[in-house]
């Protein structure tokens, strides 16, 4: 049973940058999978960040994509999400996840970590 | 820009009922549509991929249908533990390459 977890600091400061980790349990982080890293700001919806593979390759949400970098460290079974820049609208549930694949496309969610809610305050 | 379209936003029924939830995509996609459910303070759970698979150990009660731009799951009977807000989620080729759509809260009646 593949199982994700989240760490950070929880709190981080405007302009500051958030950094997350996500790592992997259960499974190897060098399957056939892609990694995502997905938000859900205070009773809203969820938005999706990026992505890694083990490779090393990565997409991002163009939305996002001038302030995140995702990273993949095979050698922990881990991946980690950095995003620049932050505001208070930054403030989400920060969630890992593992894409999984049908017909090609790596697009669907089949396990989640629990989530960990990072605040932007100074 | 690629958007999922989810309605109702909410949709108030009574366990027992038949709830239908719509996914409306700005452009076609190869069936690359998956549901989620997601309860207070917790992740998402899969329910559907591939617009019609159920994932593992997900009820009968749940189905996917649709194709194209238009999607749909149902729930042929809510059980008291239904009562959630579901999301559709797809990959495209159009930017973003994942989205997700806005959500329908299936509350109590």
């Amino acid at each position: 049973q593949v199982q994700l977890q989240e760490s950070g600091p929880g709190l981080v400061k405007p302009s500051g940058t958030l950094s997350l980790t996500c790592v992997v349990s259960g499974g190897s982080i060098s399957s056939s999978n892609w990694w995502s890293w997905v938000r859900q700001p205070p009773g809203k919806g969820l938005e999706w960040i990026g992505e890694v593979y083990h490779t090393g390759s990565t997409n991002y949400n163009p939305s996002l994509r001038s302030r995140v970098t995702i990273l993949v460290d095979k050698s922990q079974n881990q991946f980690s999400l950095k995003m620049s820049s932050v505001t208070a609208a930054d403030t989400a549930v920060f969630y890992c996840a593992r894409n999984s694949c049908s017909g090609g496309s790596c697009y669907f969610f089949d396990y989640w970590g629990q989530g960990t809610l990072i605040t932007v305050s100074s | 820009e690629f958007v999922l379209t989810q309605s109702p936003a909410t949709l108030s029924l009574s366990p027992g009922e038949r709830a239908t939830l719509s996914c409306k995509a700005t452009q076609s996609i190869n069936n690359y549509l998956a549901w989620y459910q997601q309860k207070p303070g917790q992740a998402p759970r899969l329910l559907i991929y591939d617009a019609s698979n159920r994932a593992t150990g997900i009820p009968a009660r749940f189905s996917g249908s649709g194709s194209g731009t238009d999607f749909t799951l149902t729930i042929s009977s809510l059980e008291p533990e239904d009562f959630a807000v579901y999301y559709c989620q797809q990959r495209s080729n159009w930017p973003p390459p994942l989205t997700f759509g806005g959500g329908t809260k299936v509350e109590i009646k």
